[in-house]
């Protein structure tokens, strides 16, 4: 199974602040997806990268794919109370065992 | 349509007793996933069937028995539970198993072993 380190694992910040969170691997990935999720409810996806330094945007939301395709980043700009959630990052196409989560980033948003 | 749905929401049952977790999903996938995930901790890897095949079995214990009677429905039948069992199940589905492709999950089943 392909290892996806992800950093850091939690963080509390103020509201207004920015923040990123990284995905790492030693493997390399056909794609990466990044998903948000509540207590109690399922990941919602929010972003797949698929070429290497690609860069994409969901509003306050900055998502890059490496160059290798072996690493992501998250970065948020002024957070928001309600950008509180796990935030996970998910390789595919990385080889047999299909889909490999990060340990997720626990982020809460203090008003 | 990128919804995966999955019953029941909640379900409490006894050590002794058989259940059943259900998913589905019209996308057209060909990939459906059992993942188990415990309160703070990223969702863990349980089944993979890949057109309808059981594909991968992360070393689950054989009370937890997977089943995907068509390329649109994925069970997970539950006999004998341990109270450590209690958690949020979590169904996936995307293209395939493998290569470049998104994957969908449902809201889960939140699932209490008494």
């Amino acid at each position: 199974t392909q290892l996806l380190e992800q950093s850091p694992q939690f963080l509390s910040i103020q509201e207004g602040e920015n923040l990123t969170v990284y995905c790492n691997s030693s493997s390399v990935f056909s794609s990466l997806q990044w998903y948000r999720q509540e207590p109690g409810e399922g990941p919602v996806l929010l972003v797949t990268v698929v070429t290497g330094g690609e860069v994409k945007k969901l509003k306050r939301l900055t998502f890059q794919f490496g160059d290798a395709r072996k690493d992501s980043s998250l970065h948020i700009t002024a957070a928001q109370p309600g950008d509180t959630g796990l935030y996970l990052c998910l390789g595919s196409g990385g080889g047999a065992d299909g889909l490999t989560f990060g340990k997720g980033t626990h982020l809460i948003i203090q008003p | 349509d990128t919804e995966v749905t999955q019953t029941p929401k909640h379900l409490v049952m006894g050590m002794t007793n058989k259940k059943s977790l259900k998913c589905e999903q019209h996308m057209g996938h060909r990939a459906m996933y059992w993942y188990k995930q415990k309160a703070k901790k990223p969702p863990e890897l349980m089944f993979v069937y890949s057109y309808e095949k059981l594909s991968i079995n992360e070393s689950v214990p054989s009370r937890f028995s997977p089943e995907c009677p068509n390329s649109s429905l994925l069970n997970l039948h539950l006999h004998a539970l341990q109270p450590e069992d209690s958690a949020l199940y979590l169904c996936a589905s995307s293209q395939d198993g493998r290569g470049s492709t998104e994957a969908f999950f449902g809201q889960g089943t939140r699932l209490t072993v008494v």
